[in-house]
């Protein structure tokens, strides 16, 4: 069954250190990939995607992912880690459905000052 | 633009009793979701339509039924709240033409006791 995987429930980084979030998909057909940002007590936001093209991405906030066909993976980062990164990051992905994601379990980043 | 609205924003139910959750967009998307945020479990997809008059089931349907009469709006009941039911629930919806990128509510909390 296709899958997403995202390393780590928690990770936690120094202010102005790198953020490296993991995520990896089980497919032998690359899909669509995004990552979202769950602030506090928010709904979720588009962060960054790939859909086609260029395999490095950039989003919102100075985030970065880098689309690996290879390793299947597509893993979220930021060279500097800012307070208000902290939130819950998600992966998820589309297998050219119309409607449907399949998402991660959820990776929280908490930022140490 | 309001984007994507939840209406209540908090609720508590006693076991058995029913309510309805109601989510509104105002940018004429085509599909709309119902997610419920467990901690630890990420996003489950509980039920969605791709379309005005159509709904469908995802991955957890049980105990709650949906209606969308009209494009803008979905609505989520719980005909008999079971303490299990206690979540923040989600609402979110998606342009015809972007696959994956979905829009999101603000969110519902619900306690059920």
């Amino acid at each position: 069954a296709q899958s997403v995987t995202q390393l780590g429930s928690h990770v936690s980084v120094s202010e102005g250190a790198l953020v490296l979030l993991r995520c990896n998909y089980s497919s032998s057909v690359p899909p669509y990939l995004f990552w979202y940002v769950q602030y506090p007590n928010q709904g979720l936001q588009l962060l960054l995607k790939y859909t086609t093209g260029a395999t490095l991405v950039k989003g919102i906030n100075g985030f970065e992912a880098e689309f690996k066909k290879s390793e299947t993976s597509f893993h979220l980062t930021k060279p500097s880690a800012h307070m208000s990164d902290a939130a819950e990051y998600f992966c998820a992905v589309n297998f050219y459905s119309n409607y449907q994601l399949i998402w991660g379990a959820g990776t929280k980043l908490i930022i140490k000052p | 633009n309001a984007g994507v609205t939840q209406t209540p924003k908090f609720r508590v139910l006693k076991t058995g009793q029913s309510m309805t959750l109601l989510c509104a967009q105002d940018m004429n998307h085509e599909y709309m979701y119902w997610y419920r945020q467990d901690p630890g479990m990420g996003l489950r997809l509980i039920h969605y339509s791709v379309g005005e008059g159509t709904t469908a089931k995802g991955e957890v349907p049980d105990g709650y039924n949906v209606s969308r009469l009209k494009k803008q709006n979905f609505l989520l009941g719980l005909e008999s709240a079971a303490p299990s039911q206690t979540s923040v629930y989600f609402c979110a919806s998606t342009p015809l033409a972007a696959l994956g990128e979905q829009y999101f509510g603000p969110g519902t909390r619900l306690t059920v006791t």
